[in-house]
């Protein structure tokens, strides 16, 4: 398995554009989850999902964020509009039961940086 | 709710020096823990679990649940050691929102000199 792999790696966008990232879970695994890490605040859970359903996305932001898991084995997440304050490296992560016993499985994170 | 704090943004200990990151959390019950650690331009990666009593890397961490720490420990830092880490908490228990995810503390960079 190639683990959980995130697309693009790093995004430049202007102010205003919306941003899309992707998020490929480690197949089996029945919860994904996105975070943003900043220096500032450290790693933050903005939303997770069990077998594609939104569990619990109380730490997006606000409404410019959205995330969406359609089937199994892609996730979402999109900015729009982008502001510069959205700049962030956003990691995938996914694991195979509900605790965090067998430890989740990240990927590389998207570096986003927003002009 | 759940909350995991690490006092110390930036940790800088010499090689051989021992070395302790911080971290202490706030939960009602009975939470697992875990240290997370990320090297220069690498992914996350799990470094330990309290439940699995082990030492990697040369790392342990002691749950101590009357001082709701758990705080890592290597006795003789090596430069290698240079990362950032971060420790978690997950509630283990079913019900609300808040069973199954990772809640992470705000990390801290451990630089070892040479």
């Amino acid at each position: 398995d190639a683990g959980v792999i995130q697309s693009p790696r790093h995004e430049v966008t202007e102010m205003g554009q919306e941003v899309t990232l992707r998020c490929k879970p480690i197949s089996g695994h029945d919860y994904l989850f996105w975070y943003r890490q900043t220096m500032m605040r450290g790693l933050e859970l903005l939303i997770y999902f069990n077998n594609n359903v939104p569990i619990d996305d109380s730490g997006m932001p606000e409404d410019r964020f959205s995330a969406k898991m359609p089937n199994a084995s892609f996730s979402t997440l999109k900015i729009q509009p982008s502001e510069p304050r959205d700049s962030a490296v956003y990691f995938c992560a996914s694991s195979l039961r509900a605790t965090g016993g067998d430890g989740y499985t990240f990927g590389s994170g998207t570096r986003l940086t927003v002009v | 709710a759940q909350r995991v704090t690490q006092p110390e943004k930036l940790l800088s200990v010499f090689k051989g020096a021992p070395v302790e990151l911080k971290c202490n959390y706030s939960y009602s019950g009975s939470p697992e823990l875990f240290w997370y650690v990320q090297y220069s331009r690498q992914r996350l990666q799990l470094l330990l679990r309290h439940i699995s009593r082990e030492s990697i890397k040369g790392f342990t961490a002691d749950l101590n649940k009357g001082e709701t720490s758990f705080h890592l420990k290597k006795p003789f830092a090596q430069e290698e050691d240079s990362a950032m880490y971060y420790c978690a908490l997950s509630a283990p228990y079913a019900g609300g929102t808040s069973y199954g995810k990772l809640t992470f503390g705000q990390g801290t960079i451990l630089t070892v000199h040479p």
